[in-house]
């Protein structure tokens, strides 16, 4: 059981490039989740979706852009790298409506200089 | 803003202690989740906790809800080598299934 899987593992931009961060999930989870670690702040939420179709903004949006491919896929879009997107990002899914137990992929570290 | 507060922000221990970990807020929580994250992978949920005073045990963890589901406590008893990580305490305010993180707690036992 994949779980939830994020690709690429690491990624060096520069500024003012462009990327997108994959993300899917195998467990029929309803509900996608982006967020951004950065030390000592925690998991700040970017982007979500409570379902397919459906996307909205977190505690962190600007600078990105995210879409929901379909159930399986949520991707997030970084349009014009700058160096305070450098971050290690996580995609998680969600099933249980109520409790909202995520599961996370094992991040993407990114680094625009 | 950060709606969780972790208390404390570092903690080193020597294997065989003990160590409590708390997580505080003055919002309200609907329910609210502890993770476990290791160096370079995505956190692990450890537990769930959803009714206001509930303790629950897991081996040589235990987790507790307040009554007025506001904090939590993780308490782990015998510290392991493998306990060692960055323990951070989420809680879901509302029916949106949005999670707020408490900024985590390293934990680092030495053997």
């Amino acid at each position: 059981n994949a779980g939830v899987t994020q690709t690429p593992k690491f990624q060096v931009l520069k500024t003012g490039q462009s990327m997108t961060l994959q993300c899917a999930q195998d467990m029929n989870h309803n509900s996608m989740y982006w967020y951004r670690q950065d030390p000592g702040m925690g998991l700040r939420l970017i982007y979500y979706s409570a379902s397919e179709g459906t996307t909205d903004k977190g505690e962190v949006p600007n600078g990105y852009n995210v879409s929901r491919l379909n159930k399986r896929e949520f991707s997030l879009r970084l349009e014009s790298a700058a160096p305070s997107q450098t971050s290690v990002y996580f995609c998680a899914s969600s099933g249980a409506r109520g409790v909202y137990e995520q599961y996370f992929g094992p991040g993407t570290r990114l680094t625009v200089t | 803003t950060q709606l969780l507060e972790q208390s404390p922000q570092f903690l080193s221990i020597q294997e065989g202690e003990n160590l409590t970990v708390y997580c505080n807020s003055s919002s309200v929580f609907s329910s609210l989740q502890w993770y476990r994250q290791e160096p370079g992978e995505g956190p692990v949920l450890l537990v769930t906790v959803v009714t206001g005073g509930e303790v629950k045990k897991l081996k040589r963890l235990t987790f507790q809800f307040g009554d007025a589901r506001k904090d939590s406590s993780l308490h782990i008893t015998a510290a392991q080598t493998g306990d060692t990580g960055l323990y951070l305490c989420a809680g879901s305010p509302d029916s949106w299934g949005k999670l707020q993180f408490g900024a985590g707690t390293q934990v680092v036992v030495t053997p």
